[in-house]
């Protein structure tokens, strides 16, 4: 079956405009968590969604927010981008939390200039 | 605090086993993990142990948990050189999926 899917893979952005990113989890999966990878803080845990409800959260300043639809996918929104936010944005589901079978989709990588 | 710590960079020989060590730190952790990344991939789940468990085996991939010592280790059988990539190990604190990652190691495999 299909994997974990993120749109699109690469984006191009100016400081202060804000970016959308899309995941849609494998056929089945109600978790869907999210996590920013940079060369300098390594992979960082951004939000958890469980059934359209946020279950968990990192430490990242509230211009990260992120939603989950009725049918699972999900979307991550970053407001007034800054340098710093370049990075590649990992989405990853399971099909309940905690539940050991954690799969990721290829990544979004933002590029911020 | 939540810290998961593993050695930045391995090299070993074709053929030979790699074995890919990191501690943790949160005992609450339900699973652990390993994921390997590829250049320019996102992250491929590889195994994962319960915490239940001393040791986990998988084609050539063994898993030994050592929770009294908070050890988790990776071993690979008979390395070969697809297997060149970055390993993250990851606890779960809480059993939720709000993974913890080290660092990453870097496997290089020479001839």
């Amino acid at each position: 079956k299909a994997g974990v899917t993120q749109t699109p893979r690469y984006l191009i952005k100016t400081r202060g405009q804000q970016v959308t990113l899309s995941c849609s989890p494998i056929s089945g999966h109600r978790s869907v968590s999210w996590y920013q990878q940079t060369p300098g803080q390594g992979l960082q845990f951004l939000f958890e969604y469980f059934s359209e409800t946020q279950r968990n959260k990192g430490n990242f300043p509230g211009r990260f927010s992120g939603r989950q639809f009725s049918n699972s996918r999900s979307e991550m929104n970053v407001s007034t981008l800054e340098l710093g936010d370049s990075a590649l944005y990992l989405c990853a589901s399971s099909r309940l939390a905690g539940d050991g079978e954690l799969f990721f989709g290829e990544g979004s990588r933002l590029t911020v200039l | 605090g939540e810290d998961v710590e593993q050695s930045l960079f391995l090299s070993v020989r074709e053929g030979d086993s790699s074995v890919i060590n990191c501690t943790y730190t949160d005992s609450s952790s339900t699973y652990l993990y390993w994921y390997k990344q590829e250049p320019g991939a996102g992250l491929q789940l590889l195994t994962y142990i319960f915490s239940n468990m001393d040791m986990k085996q998988d084609q050539r991939l063994t898993v030994l948990l050592n929770k009294k010592d908070k050890h988790l280790s990776l071993r690979i059988a008979d390395t070969q050189t697809g297997d060149s990539a970055i390993y993250f190990c990851a606890e779960a604190p809480g059993g939720y999926n709000k993974l913890i990652f080290g660092a990453g190691t870097r496997l290089a495999v020479h001839p």
